[in-house]
Formats: structure tokens, sequence, C-alpha cells
């Protein structure tokens, strides 16, 4: 059973455009929200991250936005370049436990 | 610049044969995971670990899949027999419980023939 629900599957935007993916989750008790970013051949590395006592979260170009009654959150890119296409997983868990992450989105974006 | 490491980053192996994938936490941390990869099922928990002690292996098929961690700077995931199914990128990750963040390794992609 999927726990977070990741969506689109993939995404091409322009140089400079706003790529948008969204997650949704059922657990109430998951109480960390992490985005990770995966180059190919690589392993996924921490872009960003929030907690439900947020509602949204700004790192460089980057913003978590989350919607805790909906049991929702997205990542906005700003500015978006073409060193960000990459695969971007959403994930929560529960503190002190393991990772649910999402299915992935193939981010391309294009000069 | 302190990292995850695995090896071997590439194994080639022949079905019915043992694999051994090895993983060198970060100092310090104290958790430890086991990640599978592929296209179909994206990325899913195999097993994970804190202070060395196993907490979770349901995502592991127990009949040929067995992790440890023999100290606190290895953790092992092997594989025995190998069957094509298994053909997938492994990832090893660790973290310290509090902070909650997990850091990945590179990966270990496996095929099996």
């Amino acid at each position: 059973q999927q726990q977070v629900k990741q969506s689109p599957q993939s995404l091409i935007v322009q140089k400079g455009g706003i790529p948008i993916i969204n997650c949704a989750y059922e657990n109430t008790a998951f109480d960390y929200f992490p985005w990770y970013q995966q180059f190919p051949g690589k392993g996924p590395a921490l872009l960003i991250a929030i907690r439900p006592d947020v509602s949204e979260k700004k790192e460089g170009r980057f913003t978590i936005s989350f919607n805790k009654s909906a049991k929702q959150f997205s990542l906005h890119i700003m500015d978006s370049q073409p060193g960000d296409s990459a695969t971007y997983f959403c994930a929560a868990m529960s503190s002190g436990y393991a990772l649910n992450f999402g299915k992935g989105t193939s981010l391309l974006v294009t000069p | 610049d302190a990292r995850v490491t695995q090896t071997p980053r590439h194994k080639v192996t022949e079905m019915g044969q043992e694999v051994t994938m090895r993983c060198q936490p970060i100092l310090g941390h104290n958790t430890v995971f086991w990640y599978r990869q592929t296209m179909m099922q994206g990325l899913e928990l195999l097993a994970y670990f804190r202070n060395r002690a196993p907490l979770d292996d349901s995502g592991m098929p127990k009949d040929r899949f067995s992790a440890e961690m023999p100290d606190a700077t290895l953790a092992t995931l092997k594989i025995q027999p190998s069957e094509p199914r298994d053909s997938a990128v492994y990832f090893c990750a660790s973290g310290s419980w509090g902070p909650d963040t997990q850091y990945f390794g590179p990966g270990t992609r496996l095929t099996v023939l």
C-alpha cells in the first residue's frame, strides 16, 4: 500500500518556469516531510524538509507548501534551471521511523 | 565531508549465487536503512537498524535476504540465492534519531542474470 501518493509522474518546463510537484498522505502520525533530489547514477539527496507546525518553508529557489488539513504538500522550484533536471521524491515519516517515499517525478527543464 | 559509502558499486552475478553488499554509515549516526529502487516499485524500505539492533525487516523476503550490522561502522545486506527479480539498485542510508535526516549512499547496482 502506497502511503504517499505523488504527482505528476513526469514534468517538462522551460527555463525560468515554476514546476510544482504534489504529494498526499493518509497517516496523520507522519510528522516529517522531506523532499529528495536524485540525479542519474546517484543516491537521493535531501533537498528541503518541513514539519507540520508550519505551512511553508523556503530554501533558496525551493519552497515546500504544506496543508495539514488536506494532508497534502507540494514542492515549487522558482526560476527553474536546466541543472534542476532530476527525479524528485517526496517522503513522509513518523519521527524515529523509516521514510515512506512517493513514486517520484521526473523533471526536465529545457533551455 | 562525511558521506555514506557502499561497496560494490556494481555487481553482475548469475542466478543462484550469493550476493553481499556493504555499507559504511556516517560516523556517529545510529540508524541505518536499506532501500531498494526499481522502476516499477520506486524506493522501498527493506530493513533498518538502530544502535545496531534490527527494528524492522518486514520489507525483506526473509527466505533469501538477510541484513546485519556486525559493528557500528559496517552494515551488510546478503541475498542467497539471488534471483533475476532481485535486479535493482540497493541504497544504504544513515541518520541520527531526532533530526530525522537520512543521508543516502551512492547505491549498489545489482544485475542477476
